[in-house]
C-alpha cells in the first residue's frame, strides 16, 4: 500500500477551482520534493507539475502546486471537462529508498 | 519529439516470466534513467524500477527478486522481466523517462516521458 495518501475523489463545476491535497511523511514529502501526474484511463500519464510547483512547457498556468512540511497540494483553477482525470502526487522515499506514488484522486467535473 | 514504444506479451500463466521491452524512438538513451511503473486494475500506479544508460539498477524492494531490468544502447532500449508471476502482477505496465533534479547533493527524480502501456493478466 502506498505511504503517501490523497483523497480518492474531488469535484467542481466548470469555472470552478478546486484542489486536492496530498499527505506523506518526514521520509518522502517531508524531505523531498513533490511531482504531480495526469492520468486519463487508457492513456499514459502526464507529468503535470514537478519539484513542487514547477509546470512543465506546454502544462496550462491554471494548474498549480505547494508543499508544507510532510503536504503538498494541487489546486485547478478554471475547472474544464477536460481536466476530469485520475491525479497522482508523487515523491522519492528515502525509507523506501524509491519512488513514491500517492493514492491517487480522481476529479469529476460535474 | 521523444516516444516511448513498448511491447511484450500480454496474457502469461502462473509461474511465467513477464518480458516486455521499450524502445526510445527519436532520441538517445544515453543520459536518462529508465523506469517500470505498473498500475494493476483499480489501483494507483507503482514504482518497479529503474536503470541507468550503464546499467546500474534500483528495484522496488518488495519485487527485488524477481525483478531483472536491462538497456542495450546500440538498439536503443530498454526492458524488464518480471519472474515466477501470479495474478497479482496482473497491471497496466508502462516505461517512462526519468529526468532528474539536484537539489542539495540528491538528484531527485520525475518522469517526463512515458510509453502507452501494455496491459499484462496472469491467469492460472
Amino acid at each position: 500500500q502506498s505511504v503517501v495518501t490523497q483523497p480518492p475523489s474531488v469535484s467542481g463545476t466548470p469555472g470552478q477551482s478546486l484542489t486536492i491535497s496530498c499527505s506523506g511523511s518526514s521520509s518522502n514529502i517531508g524531505k523531498n520534493t513533490v511531482h504531480w501526474y495526469q492520468h486519463l484511463p487508457g492513456t499514459a500519464p502526464k507529468l503535470l507539475l514537478f519539484n513542487n510547483n514547477q509546470r512543465p512547457s506546454g502544462v496550462s498556468a491554471r494548474f498549480s502546486g505547494s508543499k508544507s512540511g510532510t503536504s503538498a497540494s494541487l489546486a485547478i483553477s478554471g475547472l474544464q471537462s477536460a481536466d476530469e482525470a485520475d491525479y497522482y502526487c508523487a515523491s522519492w522515499d528515502d525509507s523506501l529508498n524509491g519512488y513514491a506514488f500517492g493514492t491517487g484522486t480522481m476529479v469529476t467535473v460535474l | 519529439q521523444v516516444q516511448l514504444q513498448q511491447w511484450g506479451a500480454g496474457v502469461l500463466k502462473t509461474s511465467e516470466t513477464l518480458s516486455l521491452t521499450c524502445a526510445v524512438n527519436g532520441g538517445s538513451i544515453s543520459g536518462f534513467h529508465w523506469n517500470w511503473i505498473r498500475q494493476p486494475p483499480g489501483k494507483g500506479l507503482e514504482w518497479i524500477g529503474e536503470i541507468s544508460q550503464s546499467g546500474v539498477t534500483k528495484y522496488r524492494a518488495s519485487l527485488k527478486s524477481r525483478v531483472t531490468m536491462s538497456v542495450d544502447a546500440a538498439e536503443n532500449q530498454f526492458s524488464l522481466k518480471l519472474t515466477s508471476v501470479t495474478a497479482a502482477d496482473t497491471a497496466v505496465y508502462y516505461c517512462a523517462r526519468q529526468r532528474r533534479t539536484l537539489i542539495g547533493l540528491f538528484y531527485v527524480p520525475r518522469f517526463d516521458i512515458w510509453g502507452r502501456g501494455t496491459p499484462v493478466t496472469v491467469s492460472a
